[in-house]
């Protein structure tokens, strides 16, 4: 079963719009991630947040969490056509000996030139 | 390049056959994952080892299994293969045992069952 579910799932946006994705889980976490996946490609990290952390910038992208409701969100700035792709959140809870990091369902984003 | 190498690529083979995948974690990582993504299930979190030893396991079906070796790369063997099993099967590695760290994925192996 999915720790996290992305909201929408999918986006279509010109370029030069900003892009927000919506993330929601439903245990406690250690700290939430978001991936970016091209189609059929590995997916890449772009940016960590930890349990205690409200907010996150990295570039182009803004990332909040909300603890109390059991979200987060990804925003993309002044979005390019090379933004296209899929986006995932990853809660990461410790199971004892190890962490399991945990992939929502994603949000496909298209960016239109 | 993220610096984890997964073998094959592609792979398809028949019902009840049994394959083999293979990953080399990043130089210096010691902990591997993988996962599993199709288009039902989304991507499902299969296993991870640190330093050759099982760490965390997740949804991982019984006619499946990995190990990883001294050498720190990993191996997922699935047997008894069924339609259902076609999806594509990514390897992450990371520096840290547990907690508090990125994952670096490969490009995945799509494994196709006929």
């Amino acid at each position: 079963s999915q720790q996290g579910e992305e909201d929408p799932q999918a986006l279509s946006i010109q370029e030069g719009e900003n892009a927000t994705m919506n993330c929601s889980y439903k245990t406690s976490i250690n700290n939430l991630q978001w991936y970016r996946q091209n189609s059929g490609r590995g997916l890449v990290h772009l940016i960590l947040i930890r349990s205690n952390e409200r907010e996150k910038h990295s570039g182009r992208l803004r990332v909040t969490l909300d603890t109390s409701k059991k979200s987060s969100s990804l925003l993309i700035t002044a979005s390019r056509a090379a933004d296209t792709a899929s986006y995932f959140c990853a809660t990461e809870l410790f199971t004892g000996g190890g962490n399991k990091l945990t992939f929502g369902t994603g949000t496909q984003l298209k960016v239109e030139l | 390049d993220s610096g984890v190498t997964q073998t094959p690529k592609h792979l398809i083979t028949a019902t009840g056959q049994r394959v083999t995948l293979r990953c080399s974690p990043r130089s210096g990582d010691l902990s591997v994952y993988w996962y599993q993504q199709s288009l039902d299930q989304g991507l499902q979190f299969l296993i991870q080892y640190y330093n050759g030893e099982e760490r965390a396991k997740g949804n991982i079906l019984e006619r499946f299994s990995a190990q990883q070796f001294p050498d720190l790369h990993s191996e997922l063997n699935l047997s008894s293969l069924e339609l259902g099993d076609s999806a594509l099967y990514f390897c992450a590695s990371s520096a840290y045992p547990g907690g508090t760290g990125e994952l670096f994925f490969g490009e995945g192996s799509r494994l196709t069952v006929l």
